[in-house]
């Protein structure tokens, strides 16, 4: 059984960079039949897909365009687990930040158990 | 990029039939995941497929989708089916391809 265990709550001031960490047990990162996501879920934007990484003979990496020029999300086979960073954030990232992972045909199962992150002045 | 349209609200008494509805063009030639997102919790998928329930999930919750509306019907609610329910599909020529609904809060009476 799949479980992720996100890293903890982060308050940044505007033009700071979100580092959030998910931790992957019961399955490799390597697996070639997963993806690992990020996605948000604020207010104003709903639940909001921002990008995967997936292995599949080499590693690939796919970002929503909305944050594509800000995002990157890393791999760490080392520790079994994948990392977000959002660079220059603003207010409008304020968000519970969920790590995902997709198999077969794109859902989601199992989820992370979320982590608030604030950014504020 | 793709919308998926959801009602804001149901309400529904014990025991009743709760139906959920996410409303997207032509979304009957996509496959429909559901989830349920109680008060303070991550979203746990409830039907994935339009209709196929991952195991724990009771038989009280199915899923069906046609022409431009998905649905989701949860028979013999119960007062811990309170919660937001969000529909989701891929639509690799969206952007973000991962589309996820508006939400609906099921209150149960």
């Amino acid at each position: 059984q799949v479980q992720l265990q996100q890293s903890g709550p982060q308050l940044l001031k505007p033009s700071q960079t979100l580092s959030l960490t998910c931790a992957i047990s019961g399955e490799s990162v390597s697996s070639d039949s997963a993806a690992w996501n990020w996605i948000r879920q604020s207010p104003s934007r709903g639940l909001e897909w921002l990008g995967r990484t997936y292995y599949r003979s080499k590693w690939f990496n796919d970002y929503a365009v909305s944050v594509k020029s800000r995002i990157t999300i890393n791999p760490d086979t080392s520790k079994n687990q994948f990392s977000l960073h959002l660079n220059s954030v603003t207010p409008e990232d304020t968000a519970i930040y969920f790590c995902a992972r997709a198999a077969g045909a794109n859902w989601f199962d199992p989820w992370g158990q979320g982590t608030l992150v604030t950014v504020s002045s | 990029s793709y919308v998926l349209t959801q009602p804001p609200s149901v309400s529904v008494a014990p025991g009743k039939t709760a139906t959920i509805t996410c409303g997207g063009i032509n979304i009957g030639g996509r496959s429909v995941n559901w989830y349920q997102q109680q008060a303070g919790q991550a979203p746990v998928l409830v039907i994935y497929n339009d209709r196929g329930r991952p195991s724990g999930i009771p038989e009280r919750f199915s899923g069906s989708n046609s022409g431009n509306t998905a649905t989701l019907t949860i028979s013999r609610v119960e007062a811990g089916d309170e919660a937001d329910y969000y529909c989701q599909v891929w639509h690799s020529g969206s952007d973000p391809p991962y589309v996820f609904g508006t939400g609906t809060k099921v209150t149960v009476l």
